[in-house]
């Protein structure tokens, strides 16, 4: 069974304060890593795909890394509307498969 | 493009009352997921489409439950009958075109959120 563990449940910077999320999985044969981000009230924003380990991505303030076993997001300089809760998910290299399987989340808050 | 279109945006209804969710897939994607999130299981999977045909509905929780795709533009979920415990937010997400076993994003709707009395 899938599975995918985010930490820490809940975070908060102040403006500045550079920080990382941690998001370990365990599929049986990965083929994507993906990263969201939910404001309250919304739906889950699309952020970054991620294929193999080694690989990175970047937007803007975030960075996404990628190792056979946890993913980082790495936020830099974070900024208020930075605020959100950062999903992560896997999709395994199954037959057909294309469902995701989501972690509970890393709720951030970037204090002014 | 406006993106996945859910309605309603929020429901509210008694409990034994049937209620019908319905969402609009971006245009040109052939994949349709609907979830469903409660703070105490987060975002679970319910069930997914591949041009229009059902593939994998392993997490429909009951007979309740049932989804529809007549078209590649629309889909409903229905839950007849509605209980308190189904109060939660649901989803609907579609996905690219998969011409090459690549994993591709799913995109979001804004969920309806089904409160259950």
């Amino acid at each position: 069974e899938d599975q995918v563990t985010q930490s820490p449940e809940a975070l908060r910077l102040q403006e500045g304060e550079s920080s990382s999320l941690n998001c370990s999985y365990t599929v049986s044969g990965l083929r994507g890593l993906f990263w969201y981000r939910q404001d309250p009230g919304k739906g889950p924003e699309f952020l970054f795909t991620l294929y193999s380990a080694g690989e990175e991505k970047e937007k803007e303030r975030l960075k996404a890394t990628l190792t056979k076993k946890e993913s980082f997001l790495h936020i830099t300089a974070p900024k208020p509307e930075d605020s959100a809760t950062y999903l992560c998910a896997v999709q395994a290299r199954r037959g057909s498969a294309r469902q995701l399987t989501f972690g509970s989340g890393t709720q951030l808050t970037v204090l002014p | 493009d406006a993106g996945v279109i859910q309605s309603p945006r929020h429901e509210v209804t008694e409990m034994g009352q049937e209620v019908t969710l319905r969402c609009k897939p971006i245009s040109g994607h052939d994949y349709l997921f609907w979830y469903r999130q409660t703070m105490m299981r987060g975002l679970e999977l319910l069930i997914y489409f591949n041009n229009n045909v059902p593939i994998d509905d392993s997490g429909m929780p009951e007979d309740r439950f049932s989804a529809k795709m007549p078209n590649a533009s629309f889909s409903t979920l229905k839950i007849q009958p509605s209980e308190p415990r189904d109060s939660a937010v649901y989803f609907c997400a579609s996905s690219f075109r998969d011409d090459r076993d690549q994993a591709y994003e799913q995109y979001f709707g804004p969920g309806t959120r089904l409160t259950v009395t």
